[in-house]
Formats: structure tokens, C-alpha cells, sequence
């Protein structure tokens, strides 16, 4: 089935340590975003990117790394997790910033920075 | 920083009756999108406006928009148990293309 796919569904993390949520499209999309949703709040955008090499911060980068080597993949990277990056991860994907399109979104990454 | 502020932040109606919920935004636009969360799910989109639209329809769903009031509204007609979710607006700016998002309406349908 077309759509975004990410791995894993579930994560429990030490402080401290890292790790690397993934994220698969197979609809051609070029924008993709990697989103946190914390209780209470909306999402919040942590890093996007318009197309394969190119990536840029969102509202909330850090302790963050992305990259887009392909036009398929785009795998976020914590780099040393903290409690506060306890959070639902949501990748999400959209044919062309800006074309009035929506936005397809992944199941989502639920982690536990403990 | 959230643009998109829906309300009420909850509402709980019986199956049959329509639900609406509303959402209000702070800048200039390029479209509006409403999107519905199952529990423990993904977001699923469902419908987008232009800023250049003031209504639009998708099956039970009815969406305006108000560009002067910088404000939204979502109806769902004959809501069912499978409405149960929550519901979030998203606002593109027209010259940064970045969704900005509400915190979302918890709508329960009861049977």
C-alpha cells in the first residue's frame, strides 16, 4: 500500500543514548517532515526537507539530525536522547511545499527517554 | 509556535447530531487543511481550502473559511461512532509553506 512508513512503532531509550527513527515514502513525494506531538499541543515541526540533499531546521531542531539522500527516505537521528524528547514522532510527506497539497503522515514513533 | 487555536477544545454530541468545530489563525495564508486523529494513530487528512475559497464539501464534511475573521470552521452532518477522534486544523503561510498547527478538538460521538 502507498504511504509512509515508520519504524518502530515503539521505543524505550536510556539518557544518553541514540538512536534513528525511519521514514519511507513510494509516492514521489518531494517535502518531508519529521514532527513531535507532545499532550495537550499541537504538532510541532522539528526538521523538513523540499528535496533529495536538501534540509532545513523547523521549530524545534535540536538534539536533532536529519538527511536526505534519496527521495524516498528521511531518517531522523537523536543524538544523545533526554526525558524531554519523550514525545510521539510523526513522519509526514506532501508532494510539493506550497502545490495546495495535503499531507500524507506515518503511524508514528512512540518513545520513552527514561 | 502554534497559529491554528480550534474550539472548543472538546465536544461530545449524540450519534446522528452534527458536530462543528471552529479554529482561528493569526497570519496570512496559503490554504487551510483539517486533519482527523484516531487514538494512538496517524493523522489523516481530510479536506483543504485555499485562502481564495470560502466553502467547500467532502462527503459529510462541510468546511469555511473566513480570510477577514482569520477563522475556520469543520462540520460534520449526521456524526456516527467512527467520527470519535480528534480533529486539528493547519494553516500554510503564503510565503513560508510550513503547516502551522492547532492543539486540536476531542470529539466523542455517543451512541
Amino acid at each position: 500500500n502507498a504511504g509512509v512508513t515508520q519504524t518502530p512503532k515503539f521505543q524505550v531509550l536510556k539518557t544518553g543514548q541514540s538512536m534513528t527513527l525511519q521514514c519511507a515514502q513510494d509516492m514521489n513525494h518531494e517535502y518531508m517532515s519529521w514532527y513531535r506531538q507532545d499532550p495537550g499541543m499541537g504538532l510541532r515541526l522539528i526538521h523538513y526537507s523540499v528535496g533529495a540533499g536538501i534540509t532545513d531546521q523547523g521549530e524545534v531542531p535540536n538534539g536533532y539530525n536529519v538527511s536526505r539522500s534519496t527521495t524516498e527516505d528521511f531518517p531522523l537521528r537523536l543524538l544523545s536522547a533526554a526525558p524531554s524528547q519523550t514525545s510521539v514522532y510523526f513522519c509526514a510527506s506532501s508532494y510539493q511545499q506550497g502545490a495546495n497539497y495535503g499531507y500524507t503522515f506515518g503511524s508514528g514513533t512512540r518513545l520513552t527517554v527514561v | 509556535s502554534q497559529q491554528g487555536e480550534e474550539d472548543p477544545q472538546a465536544l461530545s454530541i449524540q450519534e446522528g447530531e452534527n458536530a462543528t468545530m471552529n479554529c482561528s489563525y493569526k497570519t496570512s495564508i496559503n490554504n487551510l487543511q483539517w486533519y482527523r486523529q484516531n487514538s494512538g494513530r496517524g493523522l489523516v487528512h481530510l479536506i483543504l481550502i485555499r485562502s481564495n475559497e470560502r466553502e467547500k464539501h467532502s462527503g459529510r464534511l462541510r468546511v469555511t473559511l473566513d480570510t477577514s475573521k482569520k477563522s475556520s470552521s469543520l462540520l460534520i452532518t449526521a456524526s456516527r461512532a467512527a467520527d470519535t477522534a480528534s480533529y486539528f486544523c493547519a494553516t500554510e503561510g503564503d510565503s513560508n509553506y510550513q503547516l502551522i498547527w492547532g492543539a486540536g478538538t476531542k470529539l466523542i460521538i455517543k451512541p
